[in-house]
């Protein structure tokens, strides 16, 4: 079956610092992936869209990268914020396909 | 900045009870979408909705479940017999031309709580 994991839970960071996040799949082919970001209560924000033909996408302090041959997506924020700390949720769909599937989530923490 | 709005942001209903979630797309979208979430779980999917029909459902989206759009802006998702593992955070989503390649604009949701 599918599978999208997200390295770990939870991740504390130190302000200032490089926070990097992993997203990994099994059993899927996709053929976008997206991040975002999910305070609590409040629903996802987007943050980044990467296709499948594409190795790096960058957004301001934010750099995403897709390696479909490792089934693995790497989310850096970059100059990291406590305004960072957030849940963040990567997403896939397959090609022809609207439906986004979630992973469960890295909650990270920047700390002053 | 235009954006989707949900309303109720927090029903509680007695089990075996209706439900109306309604939603309010972003204006020119046509694609439309219910994802849930519960509490400490992650957002799954329920339905995408496209030229006033469903276009996919998931095993969640049983017949209890059903979604209209009843005129040119409301989106609405009726959940017939309230279960209690129904209990969760519900959120509607849109985008101008289907996943691809854009992204889904998420509302603030509803937190549904079935007792």
């Amino acid at each position: 079956s599918q599978k999208i994991e997200q390295n770990s839970e939870a991740l504390n960071i130190q302000e200032g610092k490089t926070a990097t996040l992993t997203c990994n799949y099994t059993n899927y082919s996709p053929a976008y992936l997206q991040w975002y970001r999910q305070d609590p209560g409040r629903g996802p924000v987007f943050l980044l869209l990467i296709r499948e033909n594409e190795k790096e996408k960058r957004k301001e302090r934010l750099k995403v990268t897709f390696d479909t041959t490792l089934k693995q997506s790497l989310f850096h924020i970059t100059a990291s914020q406590p305004a960072d700390s957030a849940t963040y949720l990567c997403a896939l769909a397959a090609f022809g396909n609207e439906k986004l599937t979630f992973g469960t989530g890295t909650r990270l923490t920047i700390i002053p | 900045e235009p954006e989707v709005t949900q309303t109720p942001s927090h029903q509680v209903t007695q089990m075996g009870q209706e439900v109306i979630l309604r939603c309010v797309p972003i204006s020119n979208h046509l694609y439309f979408y219910w994802y849930r979430q519960i509490l400490g779980q992650k957002v799954e999917f329920l339905v995408s909705f496209y030229n006033n029909e469903i276009s996919e459902k998931s095993e969640i989206f049983d017949d209890q479940f059903s979604v209209e759009r009843p005129d040119g802006s409301n989106f609405t998702l009726k959940i017939r017999s309230t279960k209690l593992e129904d209990s969760a955070m519900y959120f509607c989503a849109s985008n101008r031309q289907g996943g691809k390649n854009t992204e889904a604009f998420f509302g603030q949701g509803t937190r549904l709580t079935v007792v």
